[in-house]
C-alpha cells in the first residue's frame, strides 16, 4: 500500500527558473507532511514541513502547497540554484504516530 | 554536536553471512529509526524505538532481520543470513521526542550482498 506517491522519478530545470516537485497521498489521516532533501552519499535532511490545517508554508526560496481535496502537495523552489540538485522525498506523518511514510523520491537536476 | 553516526559506511558480504549495522543516535534524542532505501521502494521504515523500547517492527521484512537498542546511545540492525535482495542503503535516524516530526538521518550504510 503506497500511501505516498511521487510519480516523477526525475526532473530537470534551468537555473533561475521554478522547480515544482509533486506528491500525492491516499490516506487523509495525517498531521504533517515533510520534504527531505538528499545528496549522494549523505542521509536525507529536513527541508520544510506543512501542517494539515494549513494550505501553504513558505521558507525563503521554498514553498509547500497542500491541496487536501485533491490529496496533493507540491514543493516550489524559486529561483532554482545548482545546489538544489538532489533527490527530494515527501513524507507523511499520521496523527498520534511518530512514523514517517516516505515517497520514492524525485531526482532534481538544475541545469546551469 | 555530532550528528547520527553509522558504521560501517560500506559493507560487502557473501550470501549467507551475518551482517551487523551500527548506529549511534544524537545525544539526548529519545527515538531511533531504521530505514532501508531501494530504487523501487524508496525509503522504507523497518523498525523504530522510543526510550530504547521497540515500538513498531512491522516493516522488518522477515525473521532474518533483527534490531536491538541496548542503551540510549547505541543500536544494531542484524541480518542473518544475508541474501542478495538485502542489498540496499540502510539509514538510521533519531528524533528528540515523540512529538518531534523532524528526524535526523545518519550518512547510511551501503550493503552489497553477492
Amino acid at each position: 500500500d503506497q500511501q505516498v506517491k511521487q510519480n516523477s522519478p526525475s526532473l530537470s530545470v534551468q537555473e533561475g527558473r521554478i522547480s515544482i516537485l509533486n506528491c500525492d497521498y491516499t490516506n487523509s489521516m495525517f498531521d504533517y507532511f515533510l520534504w527531505y532533501k538528499k545528496y549522494p552519499a549523505e542521509g536525507p535532511t529536513f527541508l520544510i514541513s506543512i501542517s494539515s490545517i494549513k494550505d501553504k508554508n513558505e521558507d525563503g526560496r521554498f514553498t509547500v502547497f497542500l491541496n487536501k481535496s485533491a490529496k496533493h502537495l507540491s514543493l516550489h523552489i524559486v529561483p532554482s540554484q545548482p545546489g538544489d540538485s538532489a533527490v527530494y522525498f515527501c513524507a507523511k506523518r499520521n496523527f498520534g504516530n511518530e512514523k514517517l511514510t516516505f515517497g520514492t523520491g524525485t531526482r532534481l537536476t538544475i541545469i546551469p | 554536536d555530532a550528528g547520527v553516526i553509522q558504521s560501517p559506511r560500506h559493507e560487502v558480504t557473501e550470501m549467507g553471512q551475518e551482517v551487523t549495522l551500527r548506529c549511534k543516535p544524537i545525544s539526548g534524542h529519545n527515538s531511533l529509526f531504521w530505514y532501508r532505501q531501494t530504487m523501487m521502494r524508496g525509503l522504507e521504515l523497518l523498525i523504530y524505538f522510543n526510550n530504547n523500547v521497540p515500538i513498531d517492527d512491522s516493516g522488518m521484512p522477515e525473521d532474518r532481520f533483527s534490531a536491538k537498542m541496548p542503551n540510549a546511545s547505541f543500536s544494531t540492525l542484524k541480518i542473518q543470513p544475508s541474501e542478495p535482495r538485502d542489498s540496499a542503503v540502510y539509514f538510521c535516524a533519531s528524533s528528540p521526542t515523540r512529538d518531534s516530526y523532524e528526524q535526523y538521518f545518519g550518512p547510511g550504510t551501503r550493503l552489497t550482498v553477492t
